[in-house]
């Protein structure tokens, strides 16, 4: 049971290098969100998808982009790295939207030098 | 808009004596709400919710909250602690109108003492 996988893990980065954070999730689910977790502040949600083929901002956008060509996989780019986007980004996935449960993955810990 | 506070980000209990985290929301339509749990260095996972219908609801791990409309709360209590209950607990709301964009509070961090 893969549930949501994401991939890296764990990145270091220089400023003003770019990434991509891979989501995939294996459960057939239309809607999908990237947050980011820093200490204290719970989690903000930076974009997030109600389908294959839509994106949508969250409450902290800037300086991310995103794509969903994909049902499965949802996809967080870093275009410009910078220090503030050090954090941990966790990917979720729902089925019923507002209603339903978010599942998780584990985490991806990104440090920016 | 949507929010949620919760009060305290550390509570300290000793095993065996009682849980109580608690949550205030606000929302303009009727809420979803959810406790989430998260473990050292694993991603979040879902305690209980309350959607529509009885207002206790009851999860795992021997967790339940109220829902209680007049006091916009949303407590999450368990009887009796266990050390393995120490981790970090998350109050979050969302709503029908939302696209399922949920709020999150910033975490109750709980310590569980021997």
């Amino acid at each position: 049971n893969a549930g949501v996988t994401q991939t890296p893990k764990f990145r270091v980065l220089k400023t003003g290098q770019s990434m991509t954070l891979l989501c995939a999730q294996d459960m057939n689910h239309e809607y999908m969100y990237w947050y980011r977790q820093d200490p204290g502040m719970g989690l903000r949600l930076i974009h997030y998808s109600v389908g294959e083929g839509t994106t949508a901002k969250g409450e902290v956008p800037d300086g991310y982009n995103v794509s969903r060509l994909k049902k499965q996989n949802f996809l967080l780019g870093l275009e410009s790295a910078a220090p503030s986007q050090t954090s941990v980004y966790f990917c979720a996935s729902s089925s019923l939207g507002g209603r339903g449960e978010l599942f998780f993955g584990e985490g991806s810990r990104l440090t920016v030098l | 808009a949507q929010s949620v506070t919760q009060l305290g980000s550390h509570v300290s209990v000793s095993e065996g004596a009682l849980v109580l985290l608690r949550c205030n929301y606000s929302s303009s339509v009727p809420p979803y709400l959810f406790w989430y749990v998260q473990y050292p260095n694993q991603g979040l996972q879902l305690l209980l919710k309350y959607t529509t219908g009885a207002t206790l609801v009851k999860g795992i791990n021997g967790f339940e909250a109220e829902f209680k409309k007049s006091e916009t709360s949303f407590h999450l209590t368990k009887p009796s602690a266990h050390m393995s209950d120490a981790a970090e607990y998350f109050c979050a709301v969302s709503d029908e109108d939302n696209a399922g964009k949920s709020t999150f509070g910033d975490g109750t961090t709980l310590t569980v003492k021997p």
